[in-house]
């Protein structure tokens, strides 16, 4: 089993739309959690962190359920530009000290 | 500006041949990644460094090497023996885990391409 999983999409919709994605994480003792975006043939960059009381940044919406072991995040009133891959991260604190787990990525686009 | 830069962008190599790939941070940052991307999929970590001195092999280290001679260079080497080095790759540094691990900053990354 992978230690994050992520449906891979894609994701096509209108714009305005709102849209949600899942990522599933294996490790319990899993302490850091983000979610970045990679536009295509760029290097990922943060999109945002992921905490347990829940965060908002404008349109982003992200959750941590830590009970069932998964991070969403959600997007409201899609935009053009918010056409790309969406990177979940987890960081493993525990034998592994640290090291960055990324799940493969759910790519979005979004039409006029 | 703080950053992680890594060079060069565009590299080809000559099968046989071996390349070092440069990374640099002044973040002071403690931990340094490297990962390898493949069209259409995901991150896979090659290396990773927590301190300097130390470094673990990632998923797949065969055919790859690294040093963390000082807190701020993360060379990785794409020697011979790797098969299929064609491909993206990128640089991470963070605070690391004894400094409870922040989001993990990536510099531009390097295209190889075996000619």
């Amino acid at each position: 089993r992978k230690e994050v999983e992520q449906d891979p999409g894609p994701f096509n919709v209108p714009e305005g739309a709102t849209v949600a994605f899942n990522c599933t994480y294996s490790n319990s003792a899993s302490q850091s959690f983000f979610w970045y975006r990679q536009d295509c043939r760029k290097e990922p960059k943060l999109l945002m962190s992921v905490y347990s009381s829940g965060n908002e940044d404008g349109r982003f919406t992200a959750q941590l359920n830590r009970a069932s072991q998964y991070i969403s995040l959600l997007i409201r009133d899609s935009k053009l530009s918010d056409s790309a891959t969406y990177l979940c991260v987890v960081n493993d604190r525990g034998s592994t000290l640290g090291r960055l787990y990324f799940g493969r990525g759910t790519q979005l686009t979004v039409w006029p | 500006d703080g950053g992680i830069t890594q060079s060069p962008k565009y590299l080809f190599r000559k099968e046989g041949q071996n390349v070092t790939l440069s990374c640099e941070q002044n973040l002071n940052h403690d931990a340094m990644y490297w990962y390898r991307q493949d069209p259409g999929q995901g991150l896979r970590l090659i290396y990773y460094s927590q301190i300097v001195n130390d470094f673990q092999k990632g998923d797949i280290a065969e055919g790859y090497s690294v040093s963390r001679e000082k807190k701020e260079s993360f060379p990785l080497t794409v020697t011979s023996a790797q098969k299929n080095p064609t491909a993206f790759y990128l640089c991470a540094s963070s605070t690391g885990s004894l400094r409870g691990n922040t989001e993990a900053f990536f510099g531009q990354g390097t295209r190889l391409t075996v000619v």
